[in-house]
């Protein structure tokens, strides 16, 4: 069955040390999105990329970095940069149409002490 | 820019009961909307989407949503409270048009159902 793959499910790490997370997809879509989740907020785009080689900063994108060599993966890295790094991350991947919905991973939670 | 309000970051209701869980977005042009459910440490699901095909949208395990311009509103509901629909609903709205295209949610809303 086609899916999106997050690993590791959880993931603890030292303040200061940079970690990257990773995220596999095999549904054959053109565009992934990275989400970040804290209790009450929603969820809010980190980054997006539309095709290999080229993504976009979200709302939150301060302090992480993506890259998209082939299609099928999307890696967050989360740098000692980031202020708040503990949250529940997540996924997703669409069709390059702008009415299809996203299809989500089952999430990364990240715990930085 | 587009944006999406839930009304309610907790709602409850009885087993059997209407379940009614509220969302109104901000676009200057009717956009794509979208209905997710997430379950505890799981990604999100979609429930159902609107595309503009047809107002009333029929979605998995009996929810519905009506697409109503004039109050600019995507409120879903179910008749009939299932103990296994207790979960957090996003509601989620993307724009129309080509691009590059952001998909903005909503706060969240925690639906309790209480036997």
């Amino acid at each position: 069955d086609g899916g999106i793959t997050q690993s590791p499910k959880y993931l603890f790490r030292k303040e200061g040390q940079n970690v990257t997370l990773s995220c596999e997809q095999n549904l054959n879509h053109d565009a992934m999105y990275w989400y970040r989740q804290d209790p009450g907020q929603g969820l809010r785009l980190i980054y997006y990329s539309q095709i290999v080689n080229d993504f976009q900063k979200g709302d939150i994108a301060e302090g992480y970095s993506v890259s998209r060599e082939k299609k099928e993966s999307f890696p967050l890295t989360v740098t000692s940069a980031q202020k708040n790094p503990t949250a529940f991350y997540l996924c997703a991947s669409r069709k390059d149409i702008t009415n299809s919905p996203l299809h989500f991973g089952n999430g990364t939670r990240l715990t930085v002490t | 820019a587009q944006s999406v309000t839930q009304l309610g970051s907790h709602v409850s209701v009885s087993e059997g009961a209407l379940v009614l869980l509220r969302c109104n977005y901000s676009s200057s042009v009717p956009p794509y909307l979208f209905w997710y459910v997430q379950y505890p440490n799981q990604g999100l699901q979609l429930l159902l989407k609107y595309t503009s095909a047809a107002t009333l949208v029929k979605g998995i395990n009996g929810f519905e949503a009506e697409f109503k311009k004039s109050e600019t509103s995507f409120h879903l509901t179910k008749p009939s409270a299932h103990m296994s629909d207790a979960a957090e609903y996003f509601c989620a709205v993307s724009p129309q048009g080509g691009g590059y295209q952001k998909v903005t949610f909503g706060t969240g809303t925690k639906l309790q159902v209480i036997p």
